[in-house]
């Protein structure tokens, strides 16, 4: 079975401050792995994902994550934070077992400080 | 370009009543899902569906019932709300069962129940 934890639930950083949100799965098999974004009062949307080519993988609005399978890690990094990146972020691991398997993290809430 | 389509977007009930969300996606997607979102969980799974006709049940079913008459929608009804079911519910939908597929959301519906 999968499962997928977000270290710490919530994050504050400075405007133009390095962004590093944390996550960490498990999987049996190769998993594809997935970063959400929920802006206030907004459904989930795709910010990247790891789907086994790259394992550096560049998403919108200039955050990326690196796949590292020895430390079963995916975490999410932006070099410089703007006031836009308040959100809720979301980390999601999935299998192709047979059937439909994607488990979401909990979530992390981004603060940015003016 | 609407994507997924929820209605209501809030809804206060009484313990007891019944109630229906109704997803519609205009992307031709097989799989349909709904989920639950409260603080500190993250998303869970309620029931979701592979196709036409198909649904089965998620991670927390208890309480709803879901129906897939027609590809485009996917219904989840309530037939004696709780106060435990208060939350923001979530419909998705997704292409089919490659699990590399991105999930698309819709906005989300506020319930209360008092």
């Amino acid at each position: 079975a999968q499962s997928v934890t977000q270290l710490g639930s919530h994050v504050s950083v400075s405007e133009g401050a390095l962004v590093l949100l944390r996550c960490n799965y498990s999987s049996s098999v190769p998993p594809y792995l997935f970063w959400y974004v929920q802006y206030p009062n907004q459904g989930l949307q795709l910010l990247l994902k790891y789907t086994s080519a790259a394992t550096l993988v560049k998403g919108i609005n200039g955050f990326e994550a690196e796949f590292k399978k020895s430390e079963t890690s995916f975490h999410l990094t932006k070099p410089s934070a703007h006031m836009s990146d308040a959100a809720e972020y979301f980390c999601a691991v999935s299998v192709n077992t047979g059937g439909f398997k994607t488990i979401f993290g909990a979530g992390t809430r981004l603060f940015v400080k003016a | 370009n609407a994507g997924v389509t929820q209605t209501p977007k809030f809804r206060v009930l009484k313990t007891g009543q019944s109630m229906t969300l109704l997803c519609a996606q205009d992307m031709n997607h097989e799989y349909m899902y709904w989920y639950r979102q409260d603080p500190g969980m993250g998303l869970r799974l309620i029931h979701y569906s592979v196709g036409e006709g198909t649904t089965a049940k998620g991670e927390v079913p208890d309480g709803y019932n879901v129906s897939r008459l027609k590809k485009q929608n996917f219904l989840l009804g309530l037939e004696s709300a709780a106060p435990s079911q208060t939350s923001v519910y979530f419909c998705a939908s997704s292409p089919d069962r490659n699990s590399g597929n991105t999930i698309y959301f819709g906005e989300g519906s506020w319930l209360t129940v008092v």
